[in-house]
């Protein structure tokens, strides 16, 4: 069973420019969730993908966006970057919405620095 | 609102003994609750999952314990070893915000040999 895997695993980027971080799922899950984690803060749910849809989003403006792709893998895109983007982003799949059928298994995340 | 959060940010425990997590959460909506622990470098690792409908569920070397009455979630590590130090999340799922987990700001457990 492959697990969640995440790329770039460090990125340094400057204010203002646009980053994608990738995600593959863990096979058999067919959705993917997005978190950040700012340090020392336990992660914020970003938002959802299910069946290349987005399904439910948290409090991040629209320059955050996502897509999911048909083998489930997923892109996280940040347009404008701001310093306090910096942070862990972490990618978690699953199967189905609903976290009580399957917990969410996470990546081990993508480390963004914007100077 | 939608909150998790830790009493205690940092834990030392000897190693052998026991150690007790706890949680507070104030939403009375959450229907599912997840303990996570998360080691440097690495992503949150699932430990264990209770629903609102128990009280108690055991795993292996780990008891998950919730009290509705007060949003009360404690996490029971027995004989607490060297690579049970870790940063611990409590995490609750909201199913009518769309299955998103909130998490608390985590609480480090250090393991003194």
């Amino acid at each position: 069973e492959t697990g969640v895997t995440q790329s770039p695993t460090h990125l340094i980027k400057t204010r203002g420019q646009q980053v994608t971080l990738r995600c593959s799922s863990q096979s058999g899950h067919n959705t993917v969730s997005w978190y950040q984690q700012a340090l020392g803060q336990g992660p914020q749910f970003i938002f959802q993908y299910y069946r290349e849809e987005e399904n439910g989003r948290g409090n991040f403006p629209p320059r955050f966006s996502g897509l999911q792709f048909p083998n489930y893998s997923s892109e996280l895109n940040v347009n404008a970057l701001e310093l306090d983007d910096s942070a862990l982003y972490l990618c978690a799949s699953s199967w189905g919405v609903g976290a009580k059928n399957s917990p969410l298994h996470f990546g081990n995340g993508t480390r963004l620095t914007v100077t | 609102g939608e909150s998790v959060g830790l009493h205690l940010p940092t834990l030392s425990v000897q190693e052998g003994d026991n150690s007790i997590i706890n949680c507070a959460y104030s939403n009375s909506a959450s229907d599912y609750f997840i303990w996570y622990k998360q080691e440097s470098g690495k992503g949150p690792q699932f430990i264990i999952d209770i629903r609102s409908n128990m009280d108690k569920r055991q795993g292996q070397r780990v008891t998950v314990l919730l009290n509705k009455t007060v949003k009360h979630l404690s996490l029971q590590i027995a004989a607490t070893q060297p690579g049970d130090s870790a940063v611990y999340f409590c995490a609750e799922n909201i199913e009518s915000a769309g299955n998103r987990l909130a998490f608390g700001k985590g609480n480090q457990v250090v393991v003194i040999p």
